[in-house]
């Protein structure tokens, strides 16, 4: 069964540092999405982005945060300078968009900034 | 706005029984999905079982099963003969139909314990 890969599984930056989190999508799904998970809290949106644009997002995506979709495979999600609160885990998922189609998600990268 | 609630932060239940999780929400629209999601320690988000609100029929997997009361704005997930692979964070979430591609919201989670 095809899915959701992210990488890496895990990444620690320095405060203020720029950090690119990576997905692969499943290849016909046409939504993608990030959320953000704080140790020990609830799953929240970050963003969603179809045709190639951004379609929604969360007020935790301020300017520090930026997404690309740069090569029709690959979907990144970028934190300019990085902050203590950004450690979390960062989910990215995706889905064909059809009212039957489940939200797949990615196993997750875990970034700790330090 | 939508919320999700799950009041209960921890459960916990014996290998082989059976035990219910609560989840509650707030909307204004009438179709939507609502969902469970299973978190091991190892964090991945597995989909348990998917409930479209225009359909009356509680949704089964196997040991999975829901209860959805629409006028309550109720949404509890029901584990059958626990195992002790069921251990996990859970998830109620909520996603409105009307537009393809809705995000999520969901609830602050449920710990669940089995013990053999």
């Amino acid at each position: 069964e095809p899915e959701v890969t992210q990488t890496p599984s895990h990444q620690v930056t320095q405060m203020g540092q720029e950090v690119i989190l990576r997905c692969v999508p499943i290849s016909n799904h046409l939504y993608f999405y990030w959320y953000r998970q704080i140790l020990g809290q609830k799953v929240e949106f970050l963003v969603s982005f179809y045709n190639n644009e951004i379609s929604e997002k969360s007020e935790i995506f301020d300017d520090q945060f930026s997404v690309e979709r740069p090569d029709g495979s690959n979907f990144t999600l970028k934190i300019r300078s990085t902050k203590l609160e950004d450690s979390a885990m960062y989910f990215c998922a995706s889905t064909l968009g059809t009212a039957n189609s489940p939200l797949h998600f990615g196993n997750g990268t875990r970034l700790t900034v330090t | 706005a939508q919320t999700v609630t799950q009041s209960q932060p921890e459960m916990s239940v014996q290998e082989a029984e059976t035990v219910t999780l609560s989840c509650t929400y707030d909307t204004s629209e009438s179709d939507y999905y609502l969902f469970w999601y299973k978190q091991p320690p190892s964090r991945q988000m597995i989909l348990v079982i998917r409930q479209e609100a225009y359909k009356q029929q509680n949704a089964t997997e196997n040991r999975f099963s829901v209860n959805f009361q629409k006028a309550a704005k109720s949404f509890s997930l029901k584990i059958s003969d626990s195992q002790l692979g069921d251990a996990a964070m859970y998830f109620c979430a909520y996603t409105p139909i009307e537009t393809s591609g809705s995000r999520l919201t969901f609830g602050e989670g449920t710990q669940l314990t089995v013990n053999p």
